[in-house]
């Protein structure tokens, strides 16, 4: 299968410790997302990288989360001193350039107790 | 800012009826609209997409939907719904002009009975 992959699918966390996830995209695709989605509500959108350029960040993502996508492949989306309203399912999606269809892979999702 | 409302959170329905769910979009621009279908235990998966041309479009598994451009509405429909549609659908929206991000609807979950 060629989809997206999301690493873990899912992490239990205490409080104050840091977080990492990763996100494999569809090879061919050069813009990555990421998204966060609670319960009853649709995915909101974090941050968005072309290539390896983060080129727009959401106010929702606060200075304790950190995104890179280094060499413009795999991303990973950093959360430090976790809190327990980061607790949400963390969606990564991709597409190429020439089209604006986002496909989304299965999720991680955080619990921070 | 650009924003998605789903007029309806759940809606139960018996095979063979009709559906019909709403969306409607704020945003002053031109528009791509996207209808996303999330079955149980599975990931997000795109049903039907409007960029422009012909504002009926047609999707996958029977799914079609309008683009009513003076009501900023963007409908979800099919004729006959079956057992296996039951999934949370999610209609989104996107900037016109790039690859940008999507705004989501808070989704509709439908339930079809046999």
């Amino acid at each position: 299968d060629t989809g997206v992959s999301q690493d873990p699918r899912h992490k239990i966390t205490k409080r104050g410790q840091n977080v990492t996830f990763r996100c494999d995209p569809i090879s061919e695709h050069n813009r990555l997302y990421w998204y966060r989605q609670t319960l009853g509500q649709g995915p909101e959108f974090l941050t968005y990288f072309q290539n390896e350029a983060q080129l727009e960040k959401s106010r929702l993502l606060s200075d304790r989360f950190s995104a890179e996508r280094p060499k413009g492949s795999f991303s990973t989306l950093e959360i430090q001193r976790t809190e327990q309203g980061d607790s949400a399912m963390y969606l990564c999606a991709s597409s190429a350039d020439v089209t604006y269809e986002q496909y989304f892979g299965p999720g991680t999702r955080l619990t921070v107790t | 800012a650009q924003s998605v409302s789903q007029h309806n959170h759940h809606v139960i329905l018996s095979e063979a009826a009709s559906l019909e769910l709403g969306c409607n979009y704020s945003y002053g621009g031109t528009v791509n609209l996207f209808w996303y279908v999330q079955y149980p235990g599975q990931h997000l998966q795109l049903l039907l997409k409007y960029f422009s041309g012909d504002p009926l479009v047609k999707g996958i598994k029977g799914f079609e939907a309008e683009f009513i451009k003076s009501k900023f509405s963007f409908n979800l429909r099919k004729p006959s719904v079956q057992w296996s549609d039951t999934a949370e659908y999610f209609c989104a929206v996107n900037a016109g002009g790039g690859g940008n991000k999507l705004t989501f609807g808070t989704g509709t979950q439908l339930k079809v009975e046999l």
